[in-house]
């Protein structure tokens, strides 16, 4: 089972809403990651976790906001968004064990609209 | 310069014929790498990890030349289902990872 799931499908917020982005796996992964994706772009690098710690931060603005919870979820805090922060947010998982190490598996996606 | 570089494509192809992608990398701390395959409005969909021995999964066989600095993806006999965005990602250890620009495959009847 390699699924990572993620909440809402779809989210449409003005600039000055504050929502959450939420992703979850449940096949022991110890790294998570964000990534935004913009049509016709590949995906983006925003965050890595590795084992629940914070590891990589792409200089991505502070209106944006992850957080680990535990080994499992994923969060991304959301405030003060722009219209061209619009795009495909993707998480990921890896396992960082056995063979399959960095191999990342993606979750479906949140479609975020910014009014 | 791009830490990746993809093939920009489009690949338009007949079924059965058969297709390669490829992409260079700068980083040559690079330490793993994979071929994605993403339908429009999907997320990305791993297809293939590469090694340096090569592996093969059916009618895809992937490369990596460490040498070189690329990799490579085959594909045979296309099939219509085949059509979509084909992304390499190249990772170091630190999990940072990089995508091509991805290259779009359109298989035809």
């Amino acid at each position: 089972d390699t699924e990572v799931t993620q909440t809402p499908k779809h989210l449409v917020m003005g600039m000055t809403n504050k929502k959450s982005l939420k992703c979850e796996q449940h096949m022991g992964h110890r790294a998570m990651y964000w990534y935004k994706q913009k049509a016709k772009k590949p995906p983006e690098l925003m965050f890595v976790y590795s084992y629940e710690k914070l590891s990589i931060n792409e200089s991505v603005p502070s209106r944006f906001s992850p957080e680990c919870p535990n080994s499992s979820l994923l969060n991304l805090h959301l405030h003060a968004l722009q219209p061209e922060d619009s795009a495909l947010y993707l998480c990921a998982s890896s396992p960082l064990s056995g063979g399959r190490g960095w191999t990342q598996y993606f979750g479906p996606g949140t479609r975020l609209l910014v009014l | 310069r791009k830490e990746v570089e993809q093939d920009p494509g489009p690949f338009n192809v007949p079924e059965g014929a058969t297709v390669a992608f490829n992409c260079t990398y700068s980083n040559s701390a690079s330490q793993s790498f994979f071929w994605y395959r993403q339908d429009c409005r999907k997320e990305p969909k791993l297809l293939m990890s590469v090694y340096s021995s090569g592996n093969e999964d059916g009618r895809f066989t992937a490369q990596l030349n460490r040498a070189s600095q690329y990799i490579s993806l085959l594909i045979r006999d296309s099939k219509l289902s085949d059509s979509a965005t084909y992304l390499c990602a190249v990772n170091t250890n630190a999990g940072k990872s990089t995508f091509g620009d991805g290259t779009t495959l359109t298989v035809k009847p």
